[in-house]
């Protein structure tokens, strides 16, 4: 049973330009959330996907968007890199139907994103 | 809003020594509460959960008590192996709010 995949693993980045990065969900998870982990800081919620729909946003600016495609994965999508977005993006998938917020989530291993 | 507050690290321990970390919530309504767990270089493992007060979740040897009248729910393990040293979140959702409100996260090492 497949957990939570994200792809790449690393990334390299520099100001201005734009990066997609890209989550699959864990087998029967229909819920996916995005998370940005500065260095040394926990996660800090970004936004969440259930439906193909964002359903709850974070402190985030619109330069953060993403999508959910019919097969439940996602994309989070930053445009206008900024030195400050460097950080480690964590997808979480879970169920909604199994039980709303009570589920826990299920992380993957993230994508390290750095701004030169 | 919700926010989570644990203690600072980082913490170090000797082998088989009991450990505590604390951590207290401020939520409305009643929040599920979990400790999660980051090795370096990875992600988030969920190590325990509580739904509801009183609950007690336990896993690997691990224990955190969902306390409503101390608003509290300290990580305990009564002997940490090296294979324990890792940085520890505490965590909490609940209501229709889905998302998971952090803690900063403790560092903890275990020498041998």
């Amino acid at each position: 049973d497949a957990g939570v995949t994200q792809s790449p693993t690393h990334l390299i980045k520099t100001r201005g330009q734009q990066v997609t990065l890209r989550c699959s969900p864990k087998s029967g998870h229909d819920t996916v959330s995005w998370y940005q982990q500065a260095l040394g800081q926990g996660p800090q919620f970004i936004f969440q996907y259930y439906e193909e729909e964002e359903r709850q946003r974070g402190n985030f600016p619109d330069r953060f968007s993403g999508h959910q495609f019919p097969n439940y994965s996602s994309e989070l999508n930053v445009n206008a890199l900024l030195l400050g977005d460097s950080a480690l993006y964590l997808c979480a998938s879970s169920s909604r139907r199994q039980g709303g917020s009570n589920q826990p989530q299920h992380f993957g291993d993230g994508t390290r994103l750095s701004i030169l | 809003g919700n926010s989570v507050t644990q203690m600072e690290g980082p913490v170090t321990l000797s082998e088989e020594a009991f450990l505590t970390i604390n951590c207290t919530y401020t939520a409305t309504g009643y929040p599920s509460l979990f400790w999660y767990v980051q090795y370096p270089g990875e992600g988030l493992q969920l190590l325990l959960k509580a739904t509801k007060a009183d609950d007690k979740g336990s896993n690997k040897g691990f224990e955190a008590t969902y306390r409503k009248e101390t608003t509290s729910f300290h990580l305990e393990k009564g002997s940490v192996q090296v294979s324990d040293s890792a940085v520890y979140f505490c965590a909490l959702s609940g209501g229709s709010n889905y998302k998971l409100t952090f803690g900063k996260g403790t560092l903890l090492t275990v020498n041998p």
